[in-house]
This record gives C-alpha cells, structure tokens and sequence, in this order.
C-alpha cells in the first residue's frame, strides 16, 4: 500500500489565525490530491482538490499549495473559525480505477 | 438523489455471529468502496469494486466479504465478528472523470462488538 504520512495528528489554532496541514506522498503515479472534510458522526466529504501541474489552489478560505519536486502538499485555513473544527484528510490517487489512498487524518479544533 | 445510503447506523454483536452491512447509491457510480475508520488510523480500505460483479481487496480485508451485483448495492459482510472489528464503517461511491475522483461517502455504520 502506498502511503500518504500526514500531520500534525491534532492542531489546536486561534480563531482567526492560519491552519496547516501537510501530507507527504510516494507514489510519483498519483495524479490527484484531494481533501476530505469530516465532522463528528458524519461521514467525510470533499472539501477541494489539486492536480501536480498546479503549484497552488484557492477556494475561498482553503488553499492547497503543492510541491511536485518534495512530493509534499499542504492545506492551508485562513482566518480559521470554529465551524472549521473537524478531521481534514489528505489523499492520493492515481489514473484509472486504483483507490484513494488517505492520510491518517489531523483532528482541528478552532478556539475562540 | 439520496446519495449514498448505509443501515443499520449502529450495531451491537456478540463475538462469532454474523451481519451484513448495507450500502446503496443511487447516482449511478461505478466505483464503490468500504473504509473502517479506526482512532488514529485514518481511513482504511477493506474492499472496493469497480463495476458490478468486480471486487477486489483493499488494505484490511480479513473477516469481510463482499460481492457487487448490482451498481447501486454493495453490501459488506461480517463472517464470524470480532472485537477487533469493532469500528466506524463507511461505504463511499465515486465516479472518475476526466482524470479526476470525488468520493462520496455515506453516515458511517457504528458496530460494536462484545
């Protein structure tokens, strides 16, 4: 199994301060990486997503910024607010019909 | 649409009995999968297919089955529990287009074994 090695495992930010998150990847056939958003007792749901021939993607408060070269990617929260506490998972995939492989989850908690 | 649906929500067995955990999408995926999601342990694949009557293992498949007859259902089977599958279990479904996959998961199936 390819892994994606993600962390920090728990972040703790101010409201209104920056979230980071950053995911490691080995498989160079990954060719799609994408958030995934879960609150507690939900399941995960996409949250944005990057391809390697970007090096950066915004939407709205969530930027994922991408290093092909390091094989790293980060997903960065600005202004963070408590609605944004939730488990974030970075993923891989490659073409054609291979599984999403995930990151082991990093658990935010956005305090007042 | 509905999505991607999961019953029971929560299950309790005893150590040794059997179940069958229920998936369903009705957006025409062809790609459907199972995850256990574990404290610390992130998302793990135990099985997945691509197209009915195509299956194949994922990361921990020991103790499961499952089969894909038709697109929309993908139950996931539970030969003899274990403790050790005590767990948090979502079924996701996805399409790929253009090179590029959104899973969509379903409410997440809480089993508790004794």
């Amino acid at each position: 199994q390819q892994q994606v090695k993600q962390s920090p495992q728990s972040l703790i930010v101010q409201k209104g301060g920056i979230s980071i998150i950053n995911c490691a990847y080995e498989n160079t056939a990954f060719d799609y990486f994408p958030w995934y958003q879960q609150f507690p007792g939900k399941g995960p749901a996409l949250l944005i997503a990057i391809r390697p021939d970007v090096s950066e993607k915004k939407e709205g408060r969530f930027t994922i910024s991408f290093n092909k070269s390091a094989k790293q990617f980060s997903l960065h929260i600005m202004d963070s607010q408590p609605g944004d506490s939730a488990t974030y998972f970075c993923a891989g995939v490659g073409a054609g019909n291979t599984p999403l492989v995930f990151g082991k989850g990093t658990r935010l908690s956005v305090i007042a | 649409n509905a999505g991607v649906t999961q019953t029971p929500k929560f299950q309790v067995l005893k150590t040794g009995q059997s179940m069958t955990l229920q998936c369903a999408q009705d957006m025409n995926h062809e790609y459907m999968s199972w995850y256990r999601q574990d404290p610390g342990m992130g998302l793990r694949l135990i099985h997945y297919s691509v197209g009915a009557g195509i299956t194949d293992q994922g990361e921990v498949p020991n103790g499961y089955n499952v089969s894909r007859s038709t697109t929309e259902d993908f139950p996931l089977r539970l030969l003899s529990a274990a403790p050790s599958q005590t767990s948090v279990y979502f079924c996701a479904s996805s399409y790929q287009r253009e090179g590029q996959e959104t899973q969509y998961f379903g409410p997440g199936t809480r089993l508790l074994v004794l």
